[in-house]
C-alpha cells in the first residue's frame, strides 16, 4: 500500500523567508503528484500538479519538484507571506485513488 | 463553472439517524471521488465513480455507507445509522478521465454525530 509522509509536520517562519516542504512516498509507480492547500475547516485548493514524466512545475511564488525514482517531492515557497499560513498536503495518484500525507501546518509570522 | 459544490456545509445529527450529502462536480468532469478526513489527518479514499459507474470502494466504506451518481452528474453519499466515529469532514472531488487529471475538491461537508 502506498504510504505518503510529509516533513515537517509544522513549520513557523518569519514573513519574507523562503521555505521548503517535503513529501515522500513509498511506491514510485505513481501517475501524478498534486500539492494542495487547506485552510482550517475548509476544503482543498489545488496548487500544482506534476505528471509522473515531469520534474517540476511552477506557479507564481510556488515551485514543486518531483523525483519519482527516489519517491520524493518538494514544494518551495518563495518570499513567504502571512496569507500563506495554512496546511499543505501532497497527494500521489496511483490507479484511481489519491493517497495523501498528513500535511505540513505552515505559520508565517508578520 | 464555480467548481465542485457540496451541500450541506455542516450537519449535526443524533447517533442512529441517517444523513445524505450531495456533491455537484465540475460539469465536464466524468470522474468523481469521495474522501473522508478526520482531524489532523490527510483525506482517505472512500469511493470513485466514472460517469455513473461506481468502480472502486474502500474497505472504509462499510455497509452503512452508500453512494450513487445517477446519470453521471451529481452524486450523493448516504450514511445510515450514524455512529460517533462517522464524525469527520466528507470531501468530494472531480477530474477528467483523460489528459489533465488534476483533481478539484469541494469545500466539504462537516458531519458531527452527537
Amino acid at each position: 500500500k502506498q504510504e505518503v509522509t510529509q516533513i515537517p509536520a509544522a513549520l513557523s517562519v518569519p514573513e519574507g523567508e523562503n521555505l521548503v516542504l517535503n513529501c515522500s512516498f513509498t511506491d514510485s509507480a505513481i501517475y501524478n503528484l498534486q500539492w494542495f492547500r487547506q485552510d482550517p475547516g475548509k476544503g482543498l485548493t489545488s496548487l500544482l500538479l506534476i505528471q509522473s514524466s515531469q520534474r517540476e512545475q511552477t506557479s507564481g511564488r510556488l515551485n514543486a519538484s518531483l523525483d519519482k525514482s527516489s519517491g520524493r517531492s518538494t514544494l518551495y515557497i518563495a518570499a513567504s507571506q502571512p496569507g500563506d499560513s495554512a496546511t499543505y498536503l501532497c497527494a500521489v495518484r496511483v490507479g484511481n485513488q489519491f493517497y495523501f500525507g498528513t500535511g505540513t501546518s505552515l505559520t508565517v509570522i508578520p | 463553472d464555480t467548481g465542485v459544490s457540496q451541500d450541506p456545509r455542516h450537519k449535526i445529527t443524533k447517533r442512529g439517524q441517517n444523513v445524505t450529502f450531495r456533491c455537484d462536480p465540475i460539469s465536464e468532469h466524468n470522474r468523481l471521488y469521495w474522501y473522508r478526513q478526520t482531524l489532523g489527518q490527510g483525506p482517505e479514499f472512500l469511493t470513485y465513480f466514472q460517469n455513473e459507474a461506481q468502480l472502486e470502494k474502500s474497505r472504509l466504506l462499510s455497509d452503512r455507507f452508500s453512494a450513487e451518481r445517477p446519470k453521471g452528474s451529481f452524486s450523493t453519499l448516504e450514511i445510515q445509522r450514524t455512529e460517533q466515529g462517522d464524525s469527520a469532514m466528507y470531501l468530494c472531488a472531480s477530474s477528467f478521465y483523460r489528459g489533465n487529471t488534476e483533481a478539484f475538491f469541494g469545500q466539504g461537508t462537516r458531519l458531527t454525530v452527537v
